[in-house]
């Protein structure tokens, strides 16, 4: 069964500075993996999906990396700004599971100014 | 991009009432939706999976009686939950996809549904 787990559960940085959140799944048989961001009492927006035969994908300030034989992905987020702000979940999709996400636990961020 | 419109986004009932969540897609044929549930600092997890004209499929540990699950039409589906109680008080997502973009894993989520039971 995949277990997928992000450290920090919370972060807080201020304005401007780059940052990595990082994303762990158990079961290196990925389909691929997506990166979405949740803002407080609504639904989520996909920011990233890499597929499995993929090492990293970018868009604009968001750069998302994977490396399916450690188990890991990380999402950099260039000179944060506080709009920045949301929880970030991490997704990922077993192959033979018909495109079910199995979620990590979120990251919380925080930018301030 | 593809719009989910999920209907209400905040509900309040007395324990024993049944709640009515839907989940629409507004501007493509949904194959297939999937509802969510969220705990409080949790992570979603995945209660059933729902495909247009078919019963849909639970996720082990869900009870099918307790969330019924209707798909009647590919720009819509419903989701009840029956004899409400205040443990069942959550966040409910849904998402929409069709078959050519399941097939790379797009998923189109709606807002979500506070459901608060007293």
């Amino acid at each position: 069964k995949q277990e997928v787990t992000q450290i920090p559960a919370a972060l807080s940085v201020p304005e401007g500075e780059n940052l990595v959140l990082n994303c762990s799944f158990t079961d290196s048989a990925i389909y691929n993996l997506q990166w979405f961001r949740q803002d407080p009492g609504k639904g989520l927006t996909s920011l990233l999906l890499i597929q499995s035969s993929q090492r990293e994908q970018t868009s604009g300030r968001l750069n998302a990396s994977l490396d399916k034989s450690s188990g890991r992905s990380t999402l950099y987020i260039a000179a944060s700004q506080p709009g920045d702000s949301a929880t970030y979940l991490c997704a990922a999709v077993n192959t033979g599971t018909a495109s079910k996400l199995t979620f990590g636990t979120g990251t919380r961020l925080q930018v301030t100014l | 991009g593809a719009v989910v419109s999920q209907h209400p986004s905040r509900v309040i009932c007395k324990s024993g009432t049944s709640v009515k969540i839907e989940c629409r897609s507004l501007d493509f044929q949904a194959t297939t939706m999937f509802w969510y549930r969220q705990f409080p600092k949790k992570s979603l997890m995945l209660m059933a999976t729902s495909n247009e004209g078919s019963k849909a499929t639970y996720e082990q540990g869900v009870e099918k009686d307790k969330f019924l699950i209707n798909h009647a039409s590919l720009t819509l589906s419903t989701l009840t939950v029956t004899s409400a109680h205040p443990e069942d008080s959550s966040f409910y997502i849904c998402s929409a996809s069709l078959s050519a973009l399941l097939a790379k894993n797009i998923q189109y989520f709606g807002a979500g549904t506070r459901l608060s039971v007293l």
